[in-house]
């Protein structure tokens, strides 16, 4: 989890209500990434950005948003209108330079909507 | 388009013996792939990757994986394993296609149950 701070670890919402998460590195990577994780689904790609003021829809992104105002900040946004939002969500980042590097994952913060 | 595939979605063995965990890709281009472990509730972490050059990859805790394109697969293997090796493994890929970006496709994740 170096490098990669997510907050609140876990997180209660009603349904209907927006709830953004949070997402920051120290890592001065250039790539960041959102994933959501179900049981038996491995990680599915919300949004990911390159740079700074930049993103890209990922495989599920419909029902969330992202900004990327500095680099250090990936902050993500589930809106009432994602239908099943209850899951644990994951930020990752990589240096955008190295395609052929890993990806750092944060802890993840565990929304629960009810 | 790529794609992975954890054919189990458990591996149960015992401490001292060991441990595969495995692994099958398709990709359009060269594959780059990836395991993860993941603990209960939290992040997963980097244990190797291939990349290109041999086909056995050394990585962390003493894992290792091998390469095999003809069979377009990467299984995880460890020697011996231990009780505190019982977490989450993910296998990942990607390709050098144009469109990719360095994005990654996870696999569904393997369970692997390690007991005394």
């Amino acid at each position: 989890d170096g490098g990669i701070t997510q907050s609140p670890k876990y997180l209660f919402r009603k349904e209907g209500q927006n709830v953004t998460l949070s997402c920051e590195q120290n890592l001065n990577h250039d790539a960041m990434y959102w994933y959501r994780q179900d049981p038996g689904q491995g990680l599915r790609l919300i949004y990911y950005s390159q740079i700074v003021n930049d993103f890209q829809k990922g495989d599920i992104a419909e029902g969330y948003s992202v900004s990327r105002e500095k680099k250090e900040s990936f902050p993500l946004t589930v809106t009432s209108a994602q239908k099943n939002p209850t899951a644990f969500y994951l930020c990752a980042n990589a240096l955008l330079t190295g395609l052929l590097g890993e990806q750092y994952f944060g802890p993840g913060t565990r929304l629960t909507v009810t | 388009a790529q794609s992975v595939a954890q054919p189990e979605d458990q591996v149960n063995v015992a401490e001292g013996n060991p441990l595969t965990v495995k692994c099958t890709y398709s990709v359009s281009g060269n594959p780059y792939l990836f395991w993860y472990v993941q603990y209960p509730n939290r992040g997963l972490q980097f244990l190797l990757k291939y990349i290109t050059g041999d086909n056995l990859v050394k990585g962390s805790y003493g894992f290792e994986a091998e390469f095999n394109k003809s069979q377009t697969s990467f299984h995880l293997k460890k020697p011996s394993a231990l009780v505190s090796d019982s977490a989450l493994y993910f296998c990942a890929v990607r390709d050098d296609g144009t469109d990719s970006w360095g994005k990654l496709q996870f696999g569904a994740g393997t369970q692997v149950v390690v007991t005394p």
